[in-house]
């Protein structure tokens, strides 16, 4: 299976300062059809969770243009530029390319 | 608006069965691909099951313990679970897509214990 190892698995962010998740996979997420699925998700404490980014750097619609993800091959970062106050939670990257899907450890993001 | 709505979550003895079911609205359920995502209360995220056009797959934990399908006429996914175990306890996702997966339900809990 790949690994999926995220750090830091704590995250204490000063409202207004950027944060950035690293994401790390065993084997490349380059699929045949030379796209690199690896996803990233945000958990709010008592949600489900949402999708953020998909395909390394693709932001979801109404997601804050404060989010970005960036990264190739088996490197990948998730970063805020600002972090606010609703940017609490849990956040997690997947990858979609081999079988079975793997979920990193999660991050959790806490305001100092 | 995709709308995900899990049920069938409930409180089972070791060993015993229970089907979840997951009803879609909001988009054509037949052209996709769905997917099932548990979450034990405090812990991660895991992959469980996928299907297609007739293919699964599965995680190896639940191969042989558990079968996804689904009734396109009814927009309705399925995870019909068998023999489970206390470390099957977990809130139980209904999500949309695998590679790219983009909306999810509400989640159903499941609690094996005796």
């Amino acid at each position: 299976d790949v690994v999926m190892t995220q750090s830091p698995l704590s995250l204490p962010v000063t409202l207004g300062q950027p944060a950035s998740i690293s994401c790390r996979s065993s084997q490349s997420l380059v699929f045949s059809d030379g796209n690199t699925y690896l996803n990233w998700f945000q958990q709010r404490p008592g949600q489900s969770p949402r999708r953020l980014i998909y395909k390394v750097s693709n932001r979801d619609s109404g997601v804050p243009d404060r989010f970005s993800g960036s990264g190739s091959d088996t490197d990948f970062t998730l970063q805020i530029s600002r972090v606010e106050a609703e940017d609490v939670g849990v956040y997690y990257c997947m990858q979609g390319t081999h079988w079975p899907r793997t979920f990193g450890q999660g991050t959790k993001v806490e305001i100092k | 608006e995709v709308l995900l709505l899990e049920s069938g979550g409930d409180l089972v003895q070791p060993g015993g069965s229970l089907r979840l079911s997951c009803a879609a609205s909001g988009f054509t359920f037949s052209s996709y691909t769905m997917s099932w995502v548990r979450q034990v209360p405090g812990k991660g995220l895991e992959w469980v099951s996928s299907i297609s056009s007739g293919v699964t797959y599965y995680a190896d934990s639940m191969k042989g313990r558990f079968t996804v399908s689904r009734d396109d006429s009814k927009d309705t996914l399925y995870l019909q679970m068998n023999s489970l175990r206390a470390e099957d306890t977990a809130m139980y996702y209904c999500v949309r897509g695998v590679r790219t997966p983009d909306y999810w339900g509400q989640g159903t809990l499941v609690t094996v214990s005796s």
